[in-house]
């Protein structure tokens, strides 16, 4: 069936470098891609989407990088900052969103 | 503040005890839904609304009932919880099902069925 998944469920980021996460999608069909942040005691939060017309988008501090050829998704975040720690998944949308399991990142001092 | 609004936070009730989980928007939104999240399993959609007075199925609906009367409030009904039921469930909602911007989603409420 269609699925969304990550390939590591946490990842440990000491402060000031930059972390990426991963996500593999396997709908062809998807056209539109959205990763969320879920602090810790709320809900996932809207970070950055893109378009399956691009290949790159650059948002403050983070950006997405797909590969429709793989299907892979990235999120790339810049110096990466304590309050970045928090559960990041990724959805994909082609005739409804299905949303990925999750990475935690944890923010090393 | 734009927002949607789940209640309670948290809640625990025995089995077979009927209970309601509200959800509210106030961005005049048309679409709604309902989602739980286990771990490893990520969010699995429950029910959805297209607009007033329109429901459906999602991934996951046995056990559950929605109700759209007015466009802003989207109940969750458990009319006889069961332990398989202990999740974190989440509302969101959005302009339109295949919203550029995704979906707002509430701060969840974690329901224990014991």
């Amino acid at each position: 069936g269609e699925s969304v998944g990550l390939h590591l469920p946490t990842l440990s980021v000491q402060e000031g470098d930059n972390s990426i996460i991963n996500c593999a999608y396997s709908n062809s069909a998807s056209d539109y891609f959205i990763w969320y942040k879920q602090e810790s005691g709320k809900g996932p939060q809207f970070i950055i989407d893109i378009r399956s017309n691009m290949d790159k988008r650059q948002g403050q501090r983070v950006t997405v990088l797909l590969n429709k050829t793989v299907k892979h998704l990235s999120l790339q975040i810049a110096a990466t900052q304590p309050g970045d720690s928090a559960v990041y998944f990724c959805a994909e949308n082609a005739y409804k969103y299905i949303f990925g399991t999750g990475t935690r990142l944890k923010v090393l001092a | 503040e734009a927002q949607v609004t789940q209640n309670p936070r948290y809640l625990i009730t025995v089995t077979g005890k009927k209970l309601t989980v509200t959800c509210s928007q106030n961005m005049n939104h048309e679409y709604m839904s309902w989602y739980r999240q286990d771990p490893g399993l990520g969010l699995r959609q429950i029910y959805y609304s297209m607009n007033v007075e329109v429901t459906d199925k999602g991934d996951v609906p046995e056990g559950y009932k929605v109700s759209r009367k007015e466009k802003r409030n989207f109940p969750l009904i458990l009319e006889s919880p069961s332990p398989n039921q202990t999740s974190l469930y989440f509302c969101a909602s959005s302009s339109t099902a295949f919203s550029s911007y995704g979906y707002t989603f509430g701060s969840g409420t974690r329901l224990t069925v014991v």
